[in-house]
């Protein structure tokens, strides 16, 4: 298994500018989510879905959507990207949440992305 | 509100001394909390949890927790730190927030030679 993969490793924008970051896993996992970490803020969740066609906010979600077509895929785009945006973003999967549950995160090595 | 404490932003401890790294958690049912690790420029690994299974949980690389439910808290220990501990380390528990996790702002670990 590659597990939760990320692409790209490291991207740089103009502002105004849009792209996707791409998130993919092979563990057939319902639940996917990004977040973004900046330094002393830990990491913040932007969006989650819970299984394909079904996604929702997170924390931060302004200025990115997402869409969850399939259950291996969940991309994130930025729409016009903006140097607040600059940031390390995190892909995130696991078989279940709510309540008390207890199957852990796999996370992807990240994107690092810089709005200039 | 459901909610996760890492109590310090940083320790510094000197290579082969204790480490200890302190999470309160703020929850209306019993949670299940993890410990998470992350190296330089690496994504979250996970380091170790508990699932009200037992209340001293053991990890990988030599770490463990203990969850105190009287005291709210879930530290992570180990008895002899390598230079290969220095990283950030986030507990989180399930329960609260927009996806079922809470996550705290995450605790940064130096090592001394």
């Amino acid at each position: 298994n590659a597990g939760v993969t990320q692409t790209p490793k490291f991207q740089v924008l103009k502002t105004g500018q849009s792209m996707t970051l791409q998130c993919a896993q092979d563990m057939n996992h319902e639940y996917m989510s990004w977040y973004r970490q900046d330094p002393g803020m830990g990491l913040r969740l932007i969006h989650y879905s819970v299984g394909a066609g079904i996604t929702d906010q997170g924390e931060v979600p302004n200025g990115y959507n997402v869409s969850r077509s399939t259950t291996e895929d969940f991309p994130l785009r930025l729409l016009s990207a903006a140097p607040s945006q600059t940031s390390v973003y995190f892909c995130a999967s696991s078989y279940s949440i709510g309540v008390a549950a207890s199957y852990e995160q796999y996370f992807g090595p990240g994107t690092r992305l810089t709005v200039t | 509100a459901q909610s996760v404490t890492q109590l310090d932003s940083h320790v510094s401890v000197s290579e082969g001394t204790p480490v200890l790294l302190r999470c309160n958690y703020s929850s209306s049912y019993s949670p299940s909390l993890f410990w998470y690790v992350q190296h330089p420029n690496k994504g979250l690994q996970l380091l170790l949890k508990y699932t009200s299974a037992a209340t001293l949980v053991k990890g990988i690389n030599g770490f463990e927790a203990e969850f105190k439910k009287s005291e709210t808290s879930f530290h992570l220990t180990k008895p002899s730190a390598h230079m290969s501990d220095a990283a950030e380390y986030f507990c989180v528990m399930s329960g609260g927030g927009a996806d079922g996790l809470t996550f705290g702002k995450g605790t940064h670990l130096i090592i001394q030679p």
